[in-house]
């Protein structure tokens, strides 16, 4: 599914810097998810945005931030990365109906050390 | 508010044997139910939608509301199935889905 692609696959940064991972999709679907996944906690929901401009927090926002100024992209900002945000994330979209599911990218592996 | 439960965290099977993987889920009104795939280091993907009734890769899955269960079985594993698994479930509006800790299914000779 090339349509939702993730960058960069792979990350490491230093505690403290600012961080962006970057999520663009081709489908034009209104839905936009960012999650992260943790052994022992499965995928947690960090931000979700339902249109442009229209963001929302998830389960765990606390050290997050996104922005939506066009539909396709999603990027998540990591303000002052820490070392409990090493984590895999993945983005996915998904078109209103809350039946169809979601399409998830192929994961952002962020180290911080 | 919505929970989904994967209690196990690893299912270890033989080559052959049936699989099934538990889901159970809380919530009140009417969900949709999905689950998810995810092969070694790779994304997840779609597997099935409860309200499809499709079987897919030889998995099936039956929605049974009395029990809030959504269980995932196949009659005979395959080695290509071994792979981490998750229930996930989508309530309300914004088609947000809430997912389950997963089970990781090993298939071995």
């Amino acid at each position: 599914d090339a349509g939702i692609t993730q960058s960069p696959r792979y990350k490491i940064t230093e505690t403290g810097r600012q961080v962006t991972l970057m999520c663009h999709q081709t489908w034009s679907h209104s839905y936009m998810f960012w999650y992260r996944q943790d052994l022992g906690h499965g995928l947690r929901l960090i931000y979700y945005s339902a249109a442009a401009d229209i963001t929302d927090k998830g389960e765990v926002p606390d050290g997050y931030v996104v922005s939506r100024s066009k539909t396709e992209n999603f990027p998540l900002t990591l303000e002052s990365a820490t070392r409990s945000q090493t984590s895999v994330y993945f983005c996915a979209s998904s078109p209103p109906d809350r039946g169809s599911g979601y399409t998830f990218g192929s994961g952002t592996r962020l180290t911080v050390v | 508010a919505q929970r989904v439960t994967q209690p196990e965290k690893l299912l270890s099977v033989f080559k052959g044997a049936p699989v099934e993987l538990k889901c159970n889920y809380s919530y009140s009104g009417s969900p949709e139910l999905f689950w998810y795939v995810q092969y070694s280091r790779q994304r997840l993907q779609l597997l099935l939608r409860h309200i499809s009734r499709e079987s897919i890769k030889g998995f099936t899955a039956d929605l049974n509301k009395g029990e809030t269960s959504f269980h995932l079985k196949k009659p005979f594993a395959q080695e290509e199935d071994s792979a981490m698994y998750y229930c996930a479930l989508s309530t309300g509006t914004a088609s947000k889905l809430t997912f389950g800790t997963g089970t990781r299914l090993q298939v071995t000779l």
